[in-house]
C-alpha cells in the first residue's frame, strides 16, 4: 500500500522567513495530494492539493510543488507569520480507488 | 459554514467499559471516513463508508471496535471493550467525492483510557 513520508518533523523560522516541508510517496498510482494545517485541540484543514496532472499550484503565501517522476511533493510557505505556527501533514491518495494516506507531520513554530 | 460535527469532545473511560463516538458529515456528502490521531503522528485511517457500506475496514482492529452508517448520514464508533492503547483523537471527515475532493474534518474526540 501506500507510504508517505514526511520530513522534518520539526522547523523553527524567523518571522518573515520561508518555510518549506517536503513529503515523498511510495504509490505510482497516487493522484491527489492534500496538505493539512492541525492548530492545537483541532482537527486538521485543509490549505492546499494538488493533483498529478498539475506541477505547481500557488495560493498567496502558499504553494506546493509535485515532481511525479521522483514522487516527492513540497510545500512552500512564504513570508511566514506567527499565526502560520501549526502542525502541517502532507497526504496521498490514488482519487476514487483510495484513500488517503497521511505524513508524520511537521511542527512549524514562527518566531516573532 | 457547513461543517463534520462530532461528539464528545471529550471522554474519559475506564479500561475493560464501553465507548462511542458520534459523527454528523456534512450533508450531501457520501464518503465518511473514521480516523485515529494518536499525540504526535499523523491520522490512521480506521474505517471507511460509501453512503451506508463499508468500503475499507482493513485497519479497524474488529475484536473491539465496530462502525455503522445506517442510514448513511450520521455514524457511530463503537469500542469494547477500551484497552489503554485506544487513547487518542478519534478524527471523523466527509468528502463529496472518495478520494478526489477535500476531506473536512470533525474537531475529533479525545479519548483517555484509564
Amino acid at each position: 500500500g501506500e507510504n508517505v513520508e514526511q520530513h522534518p518533523s520539526t522547523l523553527s523560522v524567523q518571522e518573515g522567513d520561508s518555510a518549506v516541508i517536503k513529503c515523498t510517496y511510495s504509490d505510482s498510482a497516487s493522484n491527489y495530494f492534500p496538505w493539512y494545517k492541525q492548530e492545537l485541540g483541532k482537527g486538521p484543514q485543509l490549505i492546499i492539493d494538488i493533483r498529478s496532472n498539475v506541477g505547481e499550484k500557488k495560493d498567496q503565501r502558499i504553494a506546493v510543488t509535485l515532481n511525479k517522476t521522483a514522487k516527492h511533493f513540497s510545500l512552500h510557505i512564504t513570508e511566514t507569520q506567527p499565526e502560520d505556527s501549526a502542525v502541517y501533514f502532507c497526504a496521498a491518495s490514488r482519487g476514487s480507488q483510495g484513500n488517503l494516506i497521511f505524513g508524520k507531520g511537521t511542527k512549524l513554530s514562527v518566531k516573532p | 459554514e457547513a461543517e463534520v460535527a462530532q461528539s464528545p469532545r471529550y471522554k474519559i473511560t475506564e479500561k475493560s467499559q464501553a465507548v462511542a463516538f458520534w459523527c454528523d458529515p456534512i450533508s450531501g456528502h457520501a464518503t465518511l471516513y473514521w480516523y485515529r490521531q494518536i499525540l504526535g503522528q499523523g491520522p490512521e485511517l480506521l474505517v471507511q463508508f460509501q453512503d451506508e457500506s463499508v468500503v475499507d475496514d482493513s485497519q479497524l482492529p474488529k475484536d473491539r471496535f465496530s462502525a455503522e452508517r445506517l442510514k448513511g448520514v450520521d455514524s457511530t464508533l463503537k469500542i469494547q471493550p477500551a484497552e489503554l492503547g485506544d487513547s487518542a483523537m478519534y478524527l471523523c471527515a466527509s468528502s463529496f467525492v472518495r478520494g478526489e475532493t477535500e476531506a473536512f474534518f470533525g474537531q475529533g474526540t479525545r479519548l483517555t483510557v484509564v
